[in-house]
This record gives C-alpha cells, sequence and structure tokens, in this order.
C-alpha cells in the first residue's frame, strides 16, 4: 500500500527566509502524481504545487519549488523568500496516475512565519 | 465559478445522536471524494462517488457512517449513531477527471468539523 511520511510535525522561519519542508512516499508504481496543498487556518486546501512522477524536471510556481528524487522516494517543498500569508498547515500527497483513484496524504506539517 | 462548499462549518453533538454533512461539489464535476482528518493525524480517505455510483468506500470506518450522492449532484455523510472517536474535520473534494488534460488535482472544500462530546 502506498503511504506518505511527514516527519516534520512543525516548524518555524522567519519573514524573508527560506524554508524546505520534507516528505518521503512509498509506491511500487513507476507513474504517479505528488502534490503540496496549504490548508491556512479556517480555510480551505488548496494545490500549492503539483508533479508528474515522469518528468524529471522539478516543479515550480513563483516562490514554491520542489526537489523531487524518484530513486530516494522524496519530495521535499521549498518556500522562499517566506511571507506571513505562508503561515498554514501543508500537506504532501500521492496519487496513482490515472483517473477514479483517490489522493493519500502524509499527516500534514503546520509552517509558522516569524516576523 | 462557485467551488466546493461543506455545510454546517461545525457541528457539535452528543454521543449517540446523528448529524448529517453536505457536500456541493463544483458544479460539473463527476468525482467526489469524502476524506476525515482526527487532530493530529493525515487525512484518511473515506469513499469516492462517480456521479451517484460508490467508486470506492474502502474508506469508511463501520456501518455507523452512510454515504449518498442523489443525482450525482451533491452528497451527505451520515452518523448515527455518533461516538466520541468521530470527532475530525471532514473534508469533501471534486474532481472532473474524464476530460482531456486532467492534472490529477481534487479541489476541496473548506471542511465540517465535528465534535462528539
Amino acid at each position: 500500500a502506498q503511504t506518505v511520511t511527514q516527519s516534520q510535525p512543525e516548524m518555524s522561519v522567519q519573514e524573508a527566509e527560506t524554508v524546505t519542508l520534507s516528505c518521503t512516499y512509498d509506491t511500487s508504481e513507476s507513474d504517479y502524481y505528488l502534490f503540496w496543498y496549504k490548508q491556512p487556518p479556517s480555510r480551505q486546501m488548496i494545490l500549492v504545487i503539483r508533479q508528474e512522477a515522469y518528468k524529471q524536471q522539478n516543479a515550480t510556481e513563483n516562490r514554491f519549488s520542489v526537489n523531487f528524487q524518484k530513486a530516494a522516494k522524496s519530495f521535499s517543498l521549498k518556500i522562499s523568500d517566506s511571507q506571513l500569508g505562508d503561515a498554514a498547515m501543508y500537506f504532501c500527497a500521492y496519487r496513482r496516475r490515472g483517473r477514479d483513484d483517490k489522493i493519500i496524504f502524509g499527516k500534514g506539517t503546520r509552517l509558522h512565519i516569524l516576523p | 465559478e462557485a467551488g466546493v462548499t461543506q455545510f454546517p462549518s461545525h457541528s457539535v453533538i452528543e454521543k449517540g445522536q446523528t448529524v448529517t454533512l453536505r457536500c456541493d461539489p463544483i458544479s460539473g464535476h463527476d468525482n467526489l471524494y469524502w476524506y476525515r482528518r482526527v487532530m493530529g493525524k493525515e487525512i484518511k480517505f473515506l469513499l469516492h462517488f462517480v456521479k451517484e455510483s460508490k467508486q470506492d468506500e474502502s474508506g469508511m470506518p463501520n456501518n455507523r457512517f452512510l454515504a449518498e450522492r442523489t443525482g450525482g449532484t451533491y452528497s451527505t455523510l451520515k452518523v448515527q449513531p455518533a461516538e466520541l472517536e468521530d470527532s475530525g474535520v471532514y473534508f469533501c473534494a471534486s474532481s472532473q477527471e474524464w476530460r482531456t488534460g486532467f492534472t490529477g488535482e481534487l479541489f476541496f472544500g473548506e471542511g465540517s468539523r465535528l465534535t462528539v462530546l
């Protein structure tokens, strides 16, 4: 069975600094998606960034980038120039490629931004 | 375009009572998922509808949970009778997967927080 592990329950970073959130996963599949979702307090969960396993190039979205190491089954999220609005719960997630299949989540990392 | 909406946002009930949670997916989304997060733990899959059919209900914890999606539009999740361990946040998500360019993403609602006393 596929699993997703986030080993950092909480992290803090100074505003404008860079922080990296860790995620590892386990799967026997070769083609899948990986996601980072963000959930601000009392708000809905939104997609931050997505990576397709067959793509070697790491995904980037503005200040957010990932380090995808397929062989190591590692998928970390780097947030550059941290802003107060980045404070949220971050969930790493896995989904087998295809349709009609569920997303599997990690336990989440709560990120605090220090002014 | 309206997003996924869930109601109620917070419900407090006593053990043994019944609660019904509702989810309205994004219009046109055939796929609807229910997830639950118990405090401090991972978000766990409960079940998945494709239109009005249950595609996968392997995550439903027991027969006190009943999910329906009549007509393939909104969905309800009923807990009867509620137990203390049912407390948590229930998330609904939707997607339209049978279309060109599907990216694997699910769109989530804000969640319904259930507290069972």
